[in-house]
């Protein structure tokens, strides 16, 4: 099973600073199958990123998706007050059929 | 618009069955080549992929978790059900049920969950 490795664990952000977090793979994810999401207390996760770099529908510019193999960021340009929130990523394994989440990284408040 | 919409009894006690149900609106549960799905939340930690169902019937499920879950469709309500027994305290958790496009969806990667529903929680406590 694919571990996906997320880090920092808390990232101290102050509005309109740049926002750089890490998902590290245990192996390949092959096809790029890695997804990125936006979860604020007591809502349901949002897409933000698919496909590691492909925005989801009504996702702001300022949130980008890089990376490939084992190794993926997720870039905020510039924080603003409402992305201050845990972020997910989750990748796809084809070979054993088996979807798998981080731990999660939380942007909270500098 | 599609939504997603989480039904069950809150709480339950250890050693007996949890039934959930997903209400689909706004899409079809058997609309090729789409996965319907359930995760769970424990409180205060991460999302855990329990498992999945494609419209076909057809499921899949996370190997730790295998042996105690059974997810199915019921097409002519246009729900996704999930099954769990011999619940432990381990097993208390918000659960969402969310949908995944397989990447031969038009304007699709595949494998991520575009919507989610508001989640319910189910607490096991006797």
């Amino acid at each position: 099973e694919i571990v996906l490795t997320q880090s920092p664990g808390t990232l101290s952000v102050s509005p309109g600073d740049r926002a750089t977090l890490s998902c590290r793979a245990s192996q390949i994810v092959s096809g790029n199958f890695l997804a990125w999401y936006q979860q604020k207390p007591g809502q349901a996760p949002r897409l933000l990123i698919y496909g590691a770099s492909s925005r989801a529908i009504g996702i702001p510019d300022r949130f980008t998706g890089s990376g490939s193999a084992t190794e993926f960021i997720l870039t905020i340009s510039r924080v603003e007050p409402g992305d201050f929130a845990v972020y997910y990523c989750q990748q796809y394994d084809r070979l054993s059929s088996v979807w798998t989440f981080g731990q999660g990284t939380k942007v909270e408040v500098k | 618009q599609v939504r997603l919409l989480e039904s069950g009894p809150g709480l339950v006690k250890p050693s007996e069955t949890l039934f959930l149900t997903c209400t689909v609106s706004g899409a079809s549960v058997s609309t090729a080549n789409y996965y319907w799905s359930w995760i769970r939340q424990p409180p205060g930690q991460s999302l855990e992929w329990i498992g999945s169902v494609f419209y076909s019937g057809r499921t899949i499920y996370s190997p730790s978790l295998r042996s105690r879950f059974t997810m199915s469709l019921d097409r002519s309500q246009n729900q996704v059900s999930l099954t769990l027994t011999s619940v432990t305290a381990a097993d208390t958790a918000v659960y969402y049920c969310a949908r995944a496009p397989a990447p031969y969806v038009p304007g699709s990667s595949g494998y991520y969950f575009d919507y989610w529903g508001q989640g319910t929680l189910a607490t096991v406590s006797s």
